[in-house]
């Protein structure tokens, strides 16, 4: 019955892998979203779809890359990852750009 | 680029207080307004969407108003409980910028029992 869900939950791996979290929503909405909390909790937007299109693209280095197969996924894959991608990565979905977002649980990433 | 500042950045109240939080943000191309509810280890919620000058929404022992003329928020909550303890976070969007939301850092409420 979850919302907006992630996996993993945890991630833990080594500088230069690269690695994939995947966001699925089961409440039929049209937009979704990555964002990035960074070490003050902050919320920073990276990259949002609406409809499998891509329209907000954040400036966030290219190792980073969405990919929406449908409406109800938004996947991201990072390439190479580095110590400063250790971070929680929240996605989120909406029905409308204007409305509410649901969030999913997080995902923390911890790149040793 | 939206500026936006939640003030206090922190509020330590006792159980049975009322307390109330300030968002203020740039009110040029004013779009719409959210305020969320986030709690330590968990995911931000959300608790209001504001569009319109002067729109007051209320859930519970929670309630917000917006000026978009001069652009501020409050948020309100009356009689605190322990389990109002949160990070409250208050987003504006305007009507460019693709409408993304802009997030404040925050308030963090802490209700001592």
């Amino acid at each position: 019955d979850t919302a907006v869900s992630q996996t993993p939950k945890y991630l833990v791996t080594q500088m230069g892998n690269d690695k994939s979290i995947k966001c699925e929503q089961n409440l039929g909405h049209d937009t979704m979203y990555w964002y990035k909390q960074d070490s003050k909790k902050f919320l920073k937007i990276m990259f949002s779809y609406n409809n499998k299109e891509l329209i907000i693209n954040e400036t966030v280095p290219n190792r980073f890359s969405p990919k929406s197969p449908d409406k109800a996924h938004l996947n991201l894959h990072i390439n190479s990852l580095e110590l400063g991608d250790s971070a929680v990565y929240f996605c989120a979905s909406s029905q409308d750009r204007r409305l509410e977002q649901y969030f999913g649980p997080g995902t923390r990433l911890t790149v040793t | 680029i939206l500026n936006v500042e939640q003030s206090p950045q922190s509020l330590h109240v006792q159980e049975g207080d009322s307390t109330n939080f300030t968002c203020s943000f740039p009110s040029s191309n004013f779009y719409a307004l959210h305020w969320y509810r986030w709690e330590t280890a968990k995911s931000p919620e959300a608790l209001f969407v504001m569009t319109l000058n002067g729109d007051e929404k209320k859930k519970g022992r929670i309630s917000a108003t917006l000026n978009t003329k001069e652009g501020y928020s409050y948020l309100y909550i009356k009689g605190s409980q322990p389990e109002d303890s949160a990070t409250y976070l208050c987003a504006p969007h305007n009507a460019g910028n693709n409408r993304k939301l802009i997030w404040g850092l925050g308030t963090s409420l802490a209700v001592n029992p």
